[in-house]
């Protein structure tokens, strides 16, 4: 199956600074999705973005599907910005295909 | 578009019990998941369910776990006879018109 990875697996950022999280898969992709997970545990989709960019607030995000990977900018961090983000993606052969997530990048913003 | 709402968000449980996690779309759509995740691990993909029927599974989507939509309406995930390995969050998630969006969650914690 496809192999989804996530770098860097921690990131301790001051309030303020920016940061660059980054998404490799292994196969062609028609749906990819970066998340959010709050402290409480939920998913929150942050952006759908199989190839191009896309910005949203401090967040924007490219995905370079030739080349196989995305990353996701966070700018101007802040403590609510805390949490893990996960990059999922779905194979090109998957139309409506099951999300297969990265471990993950956990981050945390210090005051 | 409005996310999916799963019940309950915790439920706690005793080893060899049979627990049933439900996720209530807000409006009529028809391609579901379930994923699940455990404490400090990545996001799982469990089984799809489009049109009333399983579309695709895993290989942890064993003889213990059924789905069903028993009303046309809520859509379930029954674990029959639960295990401690089973502790983990439970997510529903839908298909959009291109992303999925996840619910809140159930977390499962087996006793």
């Amino acid at each position: 199956g496809i192999q989804v990875e996530q770098s860097p697996p921690d990131l301790i950022l001051q309030e303020g600074a920016n940061s660059t999280l980054r998404c490799n898969f292994s196969d062609s992709v028609n749906n990819l999705q970066w998340f959010h997970q709050n402290p409480w545990g939920q998913l929150i989709n942050l952006f759908y973005i199989p190839s191009g960019t896309k910005q949203n607030g401090r967040l924007s995000a490219t995905t370079v599907a030739t080349e196989r990977y995305s990353l996701l900018y966070i700018s101007s961090s802040q403590t609510t910005d805390s949490g893990v983000y996960f990059c999922a993606v779905a194979p090109s052969t998957d139309s409506w295909g099951k999300l297969q997530f990265g471990a993950g990048t956990q981050v945390v913003v210090t005051p | 578009e409005p996310e999916v709402t799963q019940t309950p968000s915790h439920q706690v449980t005793q080893m060899g019990q049979e627990v049933i996690l439900r996720c209530v779309p807000i409006s009529n759509h028809l391609y579901f998941y379930w994923y699940r995740q455990i404490l400090g691990q990545k996001v799982e993909f469990l089984v799809s369910f489009y049109n009333n029927e399983i579309s695709e599974k895993s290989e942890i989507f064993d003889d213990q776990f059924s789905v069903e939509r028993p009303d046309g309406s809520n859509f379930t995930l029954k674990i029959r006879s639960t295990k401690l390995e089973d502790s983990a969050m439970y997510f529903c998630a839908r298909a959009g018109v291109y992303e999925q969006y996840f619910g809140p969650g159930t977390r499962l914690t087996v006793t």
